[in-house]
């Protein structure tokens, strides 16, 4: 079965630091997302990219946040300047169409287990 | 505030029992639904979705039931096995409300006792 591939599994960084997460999404979809999992808590949406452009953002994507797909097969979430709270577990996912769309499926990835220190 | 919810965190069932896992939302406007589990360390595994169109929808071993009138979506699971054993999370959208969001609940874990 084909499957989203995330990379680091795990990254421990500074405060102030900048973290990139890479993602390689399933080679035909065409929408991606980044979503977020504080410990013990729920599983939050960040964004979503779509024909290379972002297009929706939650409340917690603000200006420290961004992506790129820098080439046909990588997706990638930075952090600017990470802050202790950004420590999450965070999942790349993607779809073959858009959410919610008929036959849709969302594939989530394993996760990048963000620990800022 | 408007969200999405579960009754229970932790359910706990005997192998091959079938299980029931709630969730409760309160956003109206939602109509499109799904279930992910969520085996430890792992990320979100798709389960089942439902339109609002619809109250049952039925896969392996698994169906969704979805009351409109009370807000209520649950999943069973028949004849329960150990590798069920995981997080259960229902969350929500609205189909072209111009988002892609969905929005997730806190997840009821459940447990599969021998």
């Amino acid at each position: 079965e084909p499957e989203v591939t995330q990379t680091p599994s795990h990254q421990v960084t500074q405060m102030g630091q900048e973290v990139i997460l890479r993602c390689v999404p399933i080679s035909n979809h065409l929408y991606f997302y980044w979503y977020r999992q504080i410990l013990g808590q729920k599983v939050e949406f960040l964004v979503s990219f779509y024909n290379n452009e972002i297009s929706e953002k939650s409340e917690i994507f603000d200006d420290q946040f961004s992506v790129e797909r820098p080439d046909g097969s990588n997706f990638t979430l930075k952090i600017r300047s990470t802050k202790l709270e950004d420590s999450a577990m965070y999942f790349c996912a993607s779809s073959e169409r858009g959410q919610g769309a008929s036959g849709n499926t969302i594939y989530f990835g394993e996760g990048s287990w963000l620990t800022v220190v | 505030g408007e969200n999405v919810g579960l009754h229970l965190p932790t359910l706990s069932v005997q192998e091959g029992d079938n299980s029931i896992i709630n969730c409760a939302y309160s956003n109206s406007a939602s109509d499109y639904f799904i279930w992910y589990k969520q085996e430890s360390g792992k990320g979100p595994q798709f389960i089942i979705d439902i339109r609002s169109n619809m109250d049952k929808r039925q896969g392996q071993r698994v169906t969704v039931l979805l009351n409109k009138t009370v807000k209520h979506l649950s999943l069973q699971i028949a004849a329960t096995q150990p590798g069920d054993s995981a997080v259960y999370f229902c969350a929500e959208k609205v189909l072209g409300g111009g988002a892609d969001g969905l929005t997730f609940g806190k997840g009821t874990h459940l447990i599969i006792q021998p």
